[in-house]
């Protein structure tokens, strides 16, 4: 399988519950990145991980943590999500080549789209 | 900072027509510019780039876009409509910073749904 693949597809969880958004890329990009996208709005940056390090953290609430274990997946946990929360999760990843280079080239998944009751 | 803004937040034009979108920047350093496209359920696929090489751009599906730094504009734009143009547009802007070795993230615009008619 290519690109970047998000599982599940949909997601419908109560406000109570803790689920988890994954994200998979096999284009061997060294950074990842969530992004949120609600209607009427643009979206939004959530999280970057380059080389599995978190470098950049958008005021995201605590109801969202983000998890890298290596370079080809990252994942988003969530607990405790408001009805605000719902909305389309996108993953994303890119190609850092060192020395401040990159390739500008981010490649989407799909999106995870949740629902929060 | 950067920011992007797309003008119109839905575009109608007949098939065959011609397909413009707006797209305006704002950035204190040269930008790297960005076309994205999103089909309904579908994440954002890349349809041209513009990294400070040639100003018009040339991507996928026959769209291509002009860099103009004296209006601060990338424009999308396409000879002659399809129906299977029809989906949302997002404008991103981000840059890179030889000097401090720094690379920004991408920001996107609002988007701008596109609708093709018979």
């Amino acid at each position: 399988e290519t690109g970047v693949t998000q599982t599940p597809r949909h997601l419908v969880m109560g406000m109570t519950n803790k689920k988890s958004l994954k994200c998979e890329q096999h284009l061997g990009h060294n950074a990842m990145y969530w992004y949120k996208q609600s209607a009427k709005k643009p979206l939004e940056l959530m999280f970057v991980y380059s080389l599995e390090e978190r470098v950049e953290n958008n005021s995201v609430p605590s109801r969202f943590s983000p998890e890298c274990p290596n370079s080809s997946h990252l994942f988003l946990h969530l607990h405790t999500l408001q009805p605000e929360d719902s909305a389309l999760y996108l993953c994303a990843s890119s190609q850092n080549l060192g020395g401040g280079r990159s390739n500008y080239g981010y490649t989407f998944g799909s999106g995870t789209r949740l629902t929060v009751v | 900072a950067q920011s992007v803004t797309q003008l119109g937040s839905h575009v109608s034009v007949s098939e065959g027509a011609l397909v413009l979108l707006r797209c305006n920047y704002s950035s204190s350093v040269p930008p790297y510019l960005f076309w994205y496209v999103q089909y309904p359920n579908q994440g954002l696929q890349l349809l041209l780039k513009y990294t400070s090489a040639a100003t018009l751009v040339k991507g996928i599906n026959g769209f291509e876009a002009e860099f103009k730094k004296s209006e601060t504009s990338f424009h999308l734009t396409k000879p002659s409509a399809h129906m299977s143009d029809a989906a949302e547009y997002f404008c991103a802007v981000t840059f890179y910073s030889y000097n401090g070795g720094s690379q920004g993230n991408l920001i996107f615009g609002k988007g701008t749904k596109l609708s093709v008619k018979p």
